[in-house]
């Protein structure tokens, strides 16, 4: 079984300008979930798709969105980016919501904002 | 506010001894705790994890203790190994919710 890809893997833009990141979720899975990983603030939960609707959204200002296809693919948009977007951005995906323990990740977008 | 912290940045340990990572949360309500390592480019590979419930979860090398009082968890690996060298993460989990809340990570070196 493939795993969850993420396109592209690197990517580079400039202050103000938007981004389109996308993540393909292992087959069958129906809930993707968005992570930021920088070096100071870690790891942070940014938004859930299940079923094409947002499940639960983090602590991110509304330069960040994204959105979930019917296939489950789901796409995440940033914005009038800044130089502090600058990160390891991750999905990880399972079969359904409320799946903790079951949560697979891909393996990331690095996006340099310059 | 930082509800799960890992206070240690780096860990380096012998080939063949103990490896101790810990992790301290706030939230008296997670109800799942999950330790991830993650190797450079990759995304993070889930270990072992414990429900609030528990004290002690093993699996193989891997223990994971729970001291709900002191809202603390470890990550005991024994024996370590030079392929263990990783970054490790804990995480928890709210309402068995799928929103992880991410520790900073311990980088852990095992030195053959």
């Amino acid at each position: 079984k493939a795993g969850v890809t993420q396109t592209p893997r690197y990517l580079i833009k400039t202050r103000g300008q938007q981004v389109t990141l996308s993540c393909s979720p292992i087959s069958g899975h129906r809930s993707v979930s968005w992570y930021q990983q920088t070096p100071g603030q870690g790891l942070q939960f940014l938004f859930e798709y299940f079923s094409e609707t947002q499940r639960n959204k983090g602590n991110f200002p509304g330069r960040f969105s994204g959105r979930q296809f019917s296939n489950s693919r789901s796409e995440m948009n940033v914005s009038t980016l800044e130089l502090g977007d600058s990160a390891l951005y991750l999905c990880a995906s399972s079969v359904t919501s409320g799946q903790p323990l079951a949560q697979f990740f891909g393996p990331g977008t690095r996006l340099t904002v310059l | 506010d930082q509800q799960v912290k890992q206070n240690s940045p780096s860990l380096s340990v012998q080939e063949g001894r103990i490896s101790i990572l810990n992790c301290d949360y706030t939230n008296s309500m997670f109800d799942y705790f999950l330790w991830y390592k993650k190797y450079p480019a990759e995304g993070p590979t889930f270990l072992i994890s414990i429900s609030s419930i528990k004290d002690k979860n093993e699996d193989g090398r891997f223990t994971v203790f729970l001291n709900k009082s002191a809202k603390h968890l470890s990550l005991h690996i024994v024996p370590s190994q030079p392929g263990d060298t990783a970054v490790y993460f804990c995480a928890a989990s709210l309402n068995a919710g799928n929103m992880l809340t991410f520790g900073g990570g311990t980088r852990l070196m095992v030195k053959p």
